[in-house]
């Protein structure tokens, strides 16, 4: 089984839907992350979390609301989609500790691809 | 500000032949990680290879090495004998501390690379 799920894996939506993307993880790790991916625009981050009660935004929050309902779990809200949302969404996960040394990379998900009309 | 900066949007190479992936980096954070990822046409993103900033030698794994060059902060990627199957998109991606206890990773525009038989 994969250590980080993502669902739905795809998605298509009308202008105006609210939208939630789920992501589970079996990694035991504090921190969570979503990012969204435009092409030639890599991946950039909406919002993370490093533990269930710290929330915080990333550089393109504006639309998006999310909650970590447990430690392996982490959704992403779209309240009211727009066009402009259409993308591949990844969630990731991360240990925490060990000094600045430790590479504590992230641990992503298969992804999710949306789609607003 | 912190920014990952990778100049190159698509590269060509001869199979077997050796590939750089040019990384530039801008933090004034004295410790930070620097990350690479390979995105295939499948979509999953894919940890390749870290190297912390107090790290005295360069990071290798497998065809993997990293070439860091502190003082013109590059971390280019370096892949030898490439293969058919390394085409996809590169990541360059940095650890950016968020306050003493917790950092988050930033991520370049990527690098599209394709193996010619």
């Amino acid at each position: 089984d994969a250590d980080v799920t993502q669902t739905p894996r795809n998605r298509i939506t009308k202008t105006g839907k609210r939208i939630m993307l789920e992501c589970s993880q079996t990694k035991g790790h504090d921190r969570m992350y979503w990012y969204r991916q435009d092409p030639g625009l890599g991946l950039r981050l909406i919002y993370y979390s490093f533990d269930v009660k710290d929330i915080n935004k990333g550089e393109i929050s504006d639309g998006y609301s999310v909650s970590r309902q447990a430690q392996a779990k982490f959704s992403l809200s779209l309240e009211s989609a727009i066009p402009n949302q259409t993308a591949l969404y990844f969630c990731a996960t991360s240990d925490s500790g060990g000094g600045s040394h430790m590479a504590n990379e992230q641990f992503f998900g298969p992804g999710t691809r949306l789609t607003v009309l | 500000a912190q920014k990952i900066t990778q100049t190159q949007p698509g590269m060509f190479v001869q199979e077997k032949e050796a590939v750089t992936l040019d990384c530039t980096y801008d933090t004034s954070d004295p410790s930070y990680g620097l990350f690479w990822y390979k995105q295939p046409s499948s979509g999953e993103m894919i940890f390749l290879i870290y190297q912390g900033s107090y790290d005295q030698q360069n990071a290798t794994e497998g065809r993997y090495s990293l070439n860091f060059q502190k003082a013109r902060k590059s971390a280019n990627l370096v892949i030898s004998a490439s293969q058919l199957g390394d085409s996809a998109m590169y990541f360059c991606a940095m650890r950016e501390t968020v306050d003493s206890s917790a950092s988050k990773i930033i991520f370049g525009s990527g690098t599209r690379l394709s193996i010619r038989p």
